[in-house]
């Protein structure tokens, strides 16, 4: 079965760094990865979506990143703002079903 | 405007009121999915549907039932709701499972 870890768990930043949050996954046979942000009390919003045959995907001050073979996908945050301030969710869909991980809640300060 | 919707939004029933949480999207996603989310556990897949009349279980699929009798449908059946199904339900959709998902609002569910 599949496994999606996401470290780490809470990440704390001041506005304008730039930053990286971390997925994982156990089995490299995936169709693809997706990138959600769910706000407090909110559905999930899709940010970025990438086919196993891509590398990275890029919208707007996001940028994310698939190795396959070893089973890591990263997302960067360029140039932070209190607005990105949420949780961050990868999925993975490596047959008909999806497998989630349990999200890395970002706070970016003023 | 494109959308899944779920209705009801937030609902409190007792233990063994079978209850349905409808969802309904207008994309004309052939690929459909219900979630709950529990805190520590995240995301975990009860049912999906890759188009009418076909469904299968997900993750989590005990004490749930589904049906997709039209594209647009796929409602969420508990026929005996128990105070373990007391969590936060997402439907969603997509063209097909390769593609991107979209999510409804969620409905909170509390089984006293």
């Amino acid at each position: 079965k599949q496994e999606v870890t996401q470290i780490p768990a809470a990440l704390s930043v001041p506005e304008g760094e730039n930053l990286v949050l971390n997925c994982s996954f156990t089995d490299s046979a995936i169709y693809n990865l997706q990138w959600f942000r769910q706000d407090p009390g909110k559905g999930l919003t899709s940010l970025l979506l990438i086919q196993s045959s891509q590398r990275e995907q890029t919208s707007g001050r996001l940028n994310a990143s698939l190795d396959k073979s070893s089973g890591r996908s990263t997302l960067y945050i360029a140039a932070s703002q209190p607005g990105d301030s949420a949780t961050y969710l990868c999925a993975v869909s490596p047959d008909n079903q999806f497998y989630f991980g349990t999200g890395t809640s970002l706070t970016v300060i003023p | 405007e494109a959308q899944v919707t779920q209705n009801p939004r937030y609902l409190i029933t007792v233990t063994g009121k079978k209850l349905t949480v409808t969802c309904s999207q207008n994309m004309n996603h052939e690929y459909m999915s219900w979630y709950r989310q529990d805190p520590g556990l995240g995301l975990r897949q009860i049912y999906y549907s890759m188009n009418v009349e076909v469904t299968d279980k997900g993750d989590v699929p005990e004490g749930y039932k589904v049906s997709r009798k039209e594209k647009r449908n796929f409602p969420l059946i508990l026929e005996s709701p128990s105070p373990n199904q007391t969590s936060l339900y997402f439907c969603a959709s997509s063209l097909s499972n390769y593609n991107e998902q979209f999510f409804g609002p969620g409905t909170r569910l509390t089984v006293l």
